[in-house]
């Protein structure tokens, strides 16, 4: 089956720092990229839509400018949440798709924590 | 606007049979996906359904009606790792999914 690997899985970091997150498609070309966060006994919530080559769509709400998205290939994207503070900690799930119908395949997810 | 809804909480016995709903109204319709979530994990797909009728697969089975507006995720010979969090999420005219809440399945003993 279609495996996304996600890295790294758990981060510390202080507040003001900034991390980045890779999310890799190990097995089929990803055309498009799906990044969620995820708070503790709440629902997904998606941040930003990536398709390869072209800039990230964000949802309402999310600061582009501070949850950066790249996606430069087919394989991978990454997420860089850059001057990290404790209300970022959270669970960073990203999820990629090779077609329109293909069904999402999940990464394990980074726990990250700012302290 | 668009809505997704299953139970919040459903709770079963080891061995026994549970079926979780889930009705949407979306903007259009290309396929409705079941994910399994633990804790603490990044969810799992368990099936998707674009056609009517139902989808068996081991002790999971998937259930559509699209003129209905609705699904249902059935499991079968429950075990204890069944315990988690079901997630209904369907992908409307855009081919963006819109997800459910999440129905958290507990199994007693």
């Amino acid at each position: 089956g279609a495996v996304v690997s996600q890295h790294p899985s758990r981060v510390i970091c202080k507040s003001g720092t900034s991390v980045k997150i890779e999310c890799r498609s190990l097995d089929f070309q990803a055309t498009t990229m799906f990044w969620y966060r995820q708070f503790p006994k709440q629902s997904l919530m998606l941040m930003a839509t990536s398709n390869e080559g072209s800039k990230a769509t964000y949802e309402q709400g999310v600061e582009k400018d501070k949850f950066l998205i790249n996606h430069a290939s087919l394989t991978l994207s990454t997420l860089t949440v850059t001057s990290a503070h404790p209300e970022d900690s959270s669970f960073y799930i990203c999820s990629a798709r090779g077609t329109e119908y293909s069904p999402l395949h999940f990464g394990n997810g980074t726990r990250l924590t700012v302290t | 606007g668009q809505n997704i809804d299953q139970p919040t909480e459903m709770t079963a016995t080891e061995g026994a049979i549970v079926q979780i709903n889930c009705t949407y109204q979306t903007s259009g319709f290309n396929g409705l996906f079941w994910y399994q979530q633990h804790a603490g994990e990044a969810p799992t797909f368990l099936s998707y359904n674009v056609l009517d009728g139902l989808e068996e697969k081991g002790r999971f089975s998937s259930f559509l009606s699209r003129s209905k507006g609705y699904s249902y995720l059935l499991l079968k010979e429950l075990q204890m790792k069944d315990s988690a969090s079901y997630l209904c999420a369907v992908m409307d005219s855009n081919y963006q999914l819109i997800w459910g809440a999440g129905t958290k399945l507990i199994i007693k003993p």
